[in-house]
């Protein structure tokens, strides 16, 4: 099955500064990339998502690059502000799975 | 989109007891899913609920264990059976509707003493 790994695991920034997340995945039938943002104690939500057929996505600050011959992803935020702290997943998948398959998280805190 | 309303939100269970989980969505969808979410940890996926047959669990996940239902598109619960301290954790159920997006409920954080 799909493997998804996700670094780092804790990142702090200065506020306005910029935020990068890295997952990579094992699956390389993998087309589907989606992050989720997750307040504490609240439920996950997407965020951004990306498919296999472009190579980035950009909306407003936040944007996700994808490298499938290295199978790895990124979010990138940048000019970050304070509510932006929160725990991060990035997911893979693909057509014909029915779930998604997620990194271990990273909780960014953005300092003001 | 997809709403999605679970309850409870949270409780406190004696061991050996169970509790079901509620997983509502505002409209009919075909994946429904279980989730396990240990404080500060990622989403450990329990078991697909599949309408009209058997849910499928991922490994180290049973039946006998967390039973679930599926009785029609919109609906799941998922029972935590003869529960034990390291049955403590959080449970989020979610919903695909369309291709790919997940919905989360709120999750229900359950504290076995």
């Amino acid at each position: 099955g799909e493997n998804v790994e996700q670094h780092p695991s804790t990142l702090s920034v200065q506020e306005g500064d910029s935020a990068v997340i890295k997952c990579t995945y094992s699956d390389s039938a993998s087309n589907y990339f989606p992050w989720y943002k997750q307040e504490l104690g609240k439920r996950p939500q997407l965020i951004i998502d990306i498919r296999s057929n472009v190579g980035e996505k950009k909306d407003q600050r936040i944007a996700v690059t994808l490298n499938k011959t290295a199978k790895h992803f990124s979010l990138h935020i940048t000019e970050t502000q304070p509510e932006d702290s929160a725990v991060y997943f990035c997911a893979a998948s693909w057509d014909g799975a029915n779930n998604l398959f997620f990194g271990t998280g990273t909780r960014l805190t953005v300092i003001p | 989109s997809a709403v999605i309303s679970q309850k409870p939100s949270r409780d406190i269970c004696q061991r050996g007891t169970s509790l079901t989980i509620q997983c509502q969505v505002d409209s009919q969808v075909t994946m429904m899913f279980w989730y396990r979410q240990q404080p500060g940890q990622s989403l450990t996926l329990i078991a697909t609920a599949n309408q009209g047959s058997e849910a499928t669990y991922e490994s180290g996940f049973v039946i006998d264990k967390f039973p679930i239902s599926r009785p029609n598109l919109t609906f799941s619960t998922l029972t935590v059976s003869n529960m034990s301290p390291e049955d403590s954790s959080i449970y989020l159920c979610s919903a695909q509707p369309t291709d790919r997006e997940a919905f989360f409920g709120q999750g229900t954080r359950l504290t076995v003493v």
